[in-house]
């Protein structure tokens, strides 16, 4: 079946540091990958995405590149804030059956402290 | 604005007695999702839809209904057969059939059983 691993939080992280959020999935065929962060009492909101093997999707500095071989894509930020405190969602699209399916992880909560 | 519109944003309820959740979307977007979202579970999804009168359960459809009379509508009841149904909910849409097209998501409802 299709489905989205991540790592489990949460994770505190002192501003500045360096964050790695790992995600792996399994997929039938060739699914879209995409990371969405959802602040608190919100919906969730698009952050970055990758359509192929090699891609790079970058967006308010995090990157995370579609890594065909691994079947991951980690989400990585060099030099996190506190405004990047919020719960982030890896996410594959599949086509299955004619009709495309959006499918999360669990969700990793991050807490950045001053 | 286009955008995506959840209401209520809060919705209590007595037990047996059964719930819609309106989502409407003024993006001319073909697919559209109900997610419920529990703490430690991320989102899981209830039922989609990628055109009018036409749509497929998810991952945890049981206790849920849907219709997609209007391409902008896609309300979720939630009946009384639904063993657990405090949650946050999210509706989202995206234009089906568009290769690593993001998903938009609405604001929530948090719907409380008593």
């Amino acid at each position: 079946g299709n489905s989205v691993t991540q790592m489990e939080g949460p994770v505190t992280l002192s501003e500045e540091a360096f964050l790695t959020i790992n995600c792996t999935y399994t997929a039938t065929g060739y699914p879209s990958l995409f990371w969405y962060v959802q602040y608190p009492g919100e919906g969730l909101q698009l952050l970055l995405k990758a359509t192929k093997a090699d891609d790079k999707g970058s967006n308010k500095g995090f990157e995370a590149t579609y890594r065909k071989e691994t079947t991951s894509f980690h989400l990585e930020k060099g030099s996190v804030q506190v405004s990047d405190s919020a719960v982030y969602f890896c996410a594959l699209l599949i086509t299955q059956g004619g009709s495309e399916k959006l499918v999360f992880g669990k969700g990793t909560k991050l807490t950045v402290n001053p | 604005d286009g955008g995506i519109t959840q209401s209520p944003k809060y919705l209590f309820r007595k037990e047996g007695q059964n719930v819609t959740l309106s989502c409407e979307q003024n993006l001319n977007h073909d697919a559209m999702y109900w997610y419920r979202q529990d703490p430690g579970q991320g989102l899981r999804l209830i039922y989609y839809s990628q055109i009018v009168n036409d749509f497929q359960k998810g991952d945890i459809a049981e206790g849920y209904s849907v219709s997609r009379e209007k391409k902008e509508s896609f309300p979720l009841t939630v009946t009384s057969a639904q063993k657990n149904p405090t949650a946050f909910y999210l509706c989202a849409s995206s234009i089906a059939a568009a290769w690593g097209a993001e998903a938009f998501f609405g604001q929530g409802t948090r719907l409380t059983v008593v």
